[in-house]
């Protein structure tokens, strides 16, 4: 079965605090691509990343860093000195070779940063 | 104007009305498709166009709702006789191609309410 599994439904963190989202996915095919998008309060989701099952370096933008690790199937989110800004829904997302155009998306994890 | 465009942003209707929802994809995107978020849940497909066709429509969740793609570009959402059930917010995405692995840019959606 592909699936996307975000455990964490409500993460609250103070301003300034580390956080890691995880993302956990199931999936048979070898080739695929994981994303992560941000769905801030104005609902519209914004791409923050693409990573393909090929590559397990894991990528640093800025405050952000995603820890991508094929033998726990997982594909972390870590957000590094949280801003009030940074409170959305983010979601994590799965695009595989038997799927075609598809995603399958998990359930999304709401972060709320205290000030 | 580079992004997803949809229109109108917010739509209250009343039970039983038609209503049209719009999707302006990313230009040259041949790939366009709808989405449905209902309050505090994830993303729900609902059908993906490549060109003017549909070759998926599997996520309709009734024969009320429709959907055309007119010139590669412009699409429409149709909910006929709609129910309070469909009030959600609907997002539309465009992505070059729709292959695996393809980037979906989001718009910002359109937040229907029915009464």
């Amino acid at each position: 079965a592909q699936k996307v599994t975000q455990a964490q439904t409500e993460i609250s963190v103070v301003e300034k605090e580390d956080v890691t989202l995880d993302c956990v996915y199931e999936t048979r095919d070898t080739t695929y691509y994981l994303f992560w998008y941000k769905q801030p309060p104005s609902g519209e989701l914004v791409f923050l990343i693409r990573r393909n099952s090929f590559d397990e370096q894991n990528e640093i933008s800025g405050r952000y860093s995603w820890n991508f690790q094929k033998s726990t199937s997982s594909f972390n989110f870590t957000i590094t000195a949280s801003q009030v800004v940074d409170s959305a829904v983010y979601f994590c997302a799965l695009s595989h070779t038997s799927g075609t155009y598809k995603y399958i998306f998990g359930t999304g994890t709401r972060l709320k940063v205290l000030a | 104007g580079a992004g997803v465009s949809q229109s109108p942003s917010n739509k209250v209707t009343e039970k039983g009305k038609d209503v049209e929802l719009r999707c302006d994809p990313i230009s040259g995107h041949t790939a366009l498709y709808w989405y449905r978020q209902s309050l505090g849940q994830g993303l729900e497909f609902l059908i993906y166009f490549q060109g003017n066709s549909a070759p998926d429509k599997s996520g309709l969740p009734s024969d009320r709702f429709s959907a055309e793609r007119t010139g590669g570009s412009v699409s429409t959402l149709t909910i006929q006789r709609t129910q309070q059930e469909d009030s959600a917010v609907y997002l539309c995405a465009s992505s070059l191609d729709g292959r695996v692995g393809d980037t979906q840019y989001f718009g910002p959606g359109t937040r229907l309410t029915v009464l």
